[in-house]
């Protein structure tokens, strides 16, 4: 079984549609979560940072965490054409901070 | 992108070439990796420095070797490049002063390698 796992998509959807994207991972000792954007030929940035369970919400994106299920999902609501990206998840395997496991991303296009 | 700084930004060269990637921040953070990233496999690591003298390898770091020239300067070399080494290359950067929950990195641009 792979550390993460994503649906690489693509997944398109009408501009304002909320969005739902996700990662499953395998190993319940994990307890930092990530989500990153990457926009086409450039480098990714940090969208959300969340610690154990629950949910965080920042603007119009929320990450979900659901530790009993190893469940990780990022929810993008009034979605724009601007939010046209891959998004990665990325999981702290420990507590020093450098060991991370990215998921493949999921390829995301909202249209107008 | 512009605190994390890669060049160059797109390289083609031949199978046996040495190739060097060079990359600068100016973020004051003292950690630095090196990931490439090749579709359907997501990023993954090759090299990471916690400061100058401490470099470490990550989990592919086979044909390829690291400088850390001062805190700011982490550079990638192909010692001798081979086509399957054509990827999209990213330098990264963190903060470990704030422990596990200030270790979210952020990125430089990218380097496009193409090895014919």
């Amino acid at each position: 079984q792979k550390e993460v796992e994503q649906d690489p998509g693509p997944l398109s959807v009408p501009e304002g549609a909320i969005v739902s994207l996700n990662c499953t991972y395998s190993n319940s000792a994990f307890q930092y979560f990530m989500w990153y954007r990457q926009y086409s030929r450039k480098g990714p940035e940090l969208l959300m940072y969340t610690y154990s369970s629950g949910n965080k919400e920042d603007g119009r994106f929320t990450a979900q965490v659901d530790k009993s299920s190893k469940y990780i999902s990022l929810f993008i609501r009034d979605s724009q054409p601007s939010d046209s990206a891959t998004y990665l998840c990325a999981i702290l395997r420990d507590n020093y901070g450098q060991n991370f496991v990215f998921g493949p991303g999921t390829r995301l296009s909202v249209l107008p | 992108d512009a605190d994390v700084t890669q060049t160059p930004r797109n390289r083609i060269t031949k199978t046996g070439k040495r190739i060097m990637l060079e990359c600068s921040q100016t973020k004051g953070h003292d950690r630095m990796y090196w990931y490439r990233q090749d579709p359907g496999l997501g990023l993954r690591l090759i090299y990471y420095s916690f400061d100058v003298k401490d470099i470490n390898k990550g989990e592919i770091s086979d044909g390829y070797s690291v400088s850390r020239q001062a805190q700011a300067k982490f550079s990638l070399s192909l010692e001798s490049a081979i086509p399957n080494q054509t990827a999209l290359y990213f330098c990264a950067t963190s903060d470990s002063g704030r422990g596990p929950r200030g270790s979210a990195q952020y990125f430089g641009p990218g380097t496009r390698l193409t090895v014919l």
